[in-house]
């Protein structure tokens, strides 16, 4: 079985610019997360899709960050303007449903320079 | 208060010994809870889950949760250094929700 695909691995930016980051989750995944991983922190939550709706986006800043999941099952997360403090990786996970076990993708690592 | 607090170690334990990991969090709604191990550089991989109370067991790892007390805890058995790693806890909030939040990691150093 697949694992949760995520394009690209690395990205250089700089500030101001914007940026797409690619996830395809595992097939029948219903649910997909977006994760933002500052170094030495925790993942933060940015926003979780139950097929194509959002379930939480509470902490996506939603000034410069959108994500869509159109057809419930890639999705795209994007960056515009960046900022020097968004340099992270950035975490694509799925799971069956909202309650069961989550997998992780290899991450976009994002520098902003 | 933070949902998710895990002490961010170093935790250094020799060859052999049991790692003890913990985690408390604040939302008594939660229902389920994750161990993720995490090599640096690298993006987090499951190890472990619990729903509930008690322990669970799979190989050299033992997942206790003890809701009453709002703790999860994660004991590593003959720890070996291919186990130094950052170790994260995460669980489903209650709620309409189910959102996955993840605690700030412990850094696990295991000595030859």
């Amino acid at each position: 079985e697949a694992g949760v695909a995520q394009s690209p691995r690395y990205k250089i930016i700089e500030k101001r610019q914007s940026v797409a980051f690619w996830c395809n989750p595992i097939s029948g995944h219903a649910t997909l997360y977006w994760y933002q991983q500052i170094l030495g922190q925790g993942p933060k939550l940015l926003i979780q899709f139950q097929n194509n709706g959002v379930v939480d986006d509470s902490q996506l800043p939603k000034d410069r960050f959108s994500a869509e999941r159109l057809k419930g099952v890639d999705s795209t997360l994007k960056i515009q303007p960046a900022k020097l403090e968004d340099s992270a990786v950035y975490l694509c996970a799925s799971s069956l449903r909202g309650d069961s076990r989550a997998f992780f993708g290899q991450g976009t690592r994002l520098t902003v320079v | 208060q933070k949902e998710v607090e895990q002490n961010s170690g170093p935790l250094s334990v020799p060859e052999g010994a049991i790692a003890s990991l913990n985690c408390t969090y604040s939302d008594r709604g939660s229902q389920s809870f994750f161990w993720y191990r995490q090599y640096s550089g690298k993006s987090p991989e499951l190890i472990m889950f619990i729903y509930s109370n008690g322990d669970k067991e799979d190989g050299r790892f033992t997942a206790q949760l003890n809701k009453a007390s709002q703790y999860v805890s994660l004991l590593i058995r003959d720890s070996q250094p291919s186990d130094s790693a950052t170790y994260l806890c995460a669980l489903r909030g209650g709620g309409a929700t189910n959102k996955l939040i993840f605690g700030t990691g412990t850094l696990l150093a295991v000595q030859p």
